[in-house]
């Protein structure tokens, strides 16, 4: 199972909107609503910010949403703020009753 | 609130089985909705899910492919924990390694553990 495909990094000034796309195949993202998003902070653990492809947990900054196109999902952070500058994961169940990540990326507040 | 905290070594030479333990409070390993997780994560290989373990009347185990007939994940209810065994390490599997629930099997992951870095060398 190949890692699912993300920027390394996206930049944004303070308040703008950026989105980080994840591109799989038909057999995890574009076969399935499970597609989740995690932010991690350096030294910590993942922090569940998107599940469900657009649900957003209860606590998590509405400036956090997801959507979905084929195979391909999207993170948007809007109105960014110098606290979102991090690590993004993504991650979709698989076909094979397993999850595939995706590499990572980073974003960057200018 | 759900809770996970991690033990285990975080030395482990070659050839050797790592074996790590996730501690859950708040809610219980023989849930009949949660399937309880290990993750790791590497620079080379990012984040990794391993498998998983679950409860629905008799446990079952869906494991990665990366390392199926080296891994093994099991419950113990009398401590409300579960554990995560590799067999034959190489250096390849030094890693920090959570441990995360899947609350109602809906296939997202919260809460994670601590993390714990598992360096494979002699």
């Amino acid at each position: 199972q190949s890692a699912l495909t993300q920027p390394a990094s996206v930049s944004g000034s303070l308040g703008q909107s950026i989105t980080i796309s994840c591109t799989g195949t038909s057999s995890d993202v574009g076969g399935y609503n499970y597609v989740s998003w995690y932010q991690q902070h350096p030294g910590k653990a993942p922090k569940l910010i998107i599940y469900d492809v657009t649900k957003r947990p209860s606590g998590v900054s509405n400036r956090f949403s997801g959507s979905k196109s084929g195979n391909t999902a999207s993170l948007t952070i809007s109105g960014l703020q110098a606290e979102d500058e991090t690590d993004y994961y993504c991650c979709s169940y698989t076909s094979s009753t397993t999850y595939v990540f995706g590499i990572g990326t980073k974003v960057i507040v200018l | 609130q759900t809770q996970l905290q991690q033990s285990g070594p975080g030395l482990v030479k070659p050839s050797q089985t790592l074996s790590l333990t996730c501690a859950i409070s708040g809610d219980s390993v023989s849930s009949n909705s949660a399937s309880w997780n290990w993750i790791r994560q590497s620079p080379s290989r990012g984040l990794e899910w391993l498998g998983r373990t679950y409860y629905r009347s008799k446990w079952y185990n869906d494991y990665a492919i990366s390392v199926k007939g080296r891994i093994n994940i099991n419950a113990d209810t009398s401590k409300n924990h579960f554990s995560l065994q590799l067999n034959s390490v190489t250096p390849e599997d030094t890693a920090v390694y959570y441990c995360a629930r899947d609350a109602n099997s809906e296939n997202w992951f919260d809460p994670w553990g601590q993390g714990t870095l598992v360096t494979v060398s002699s």
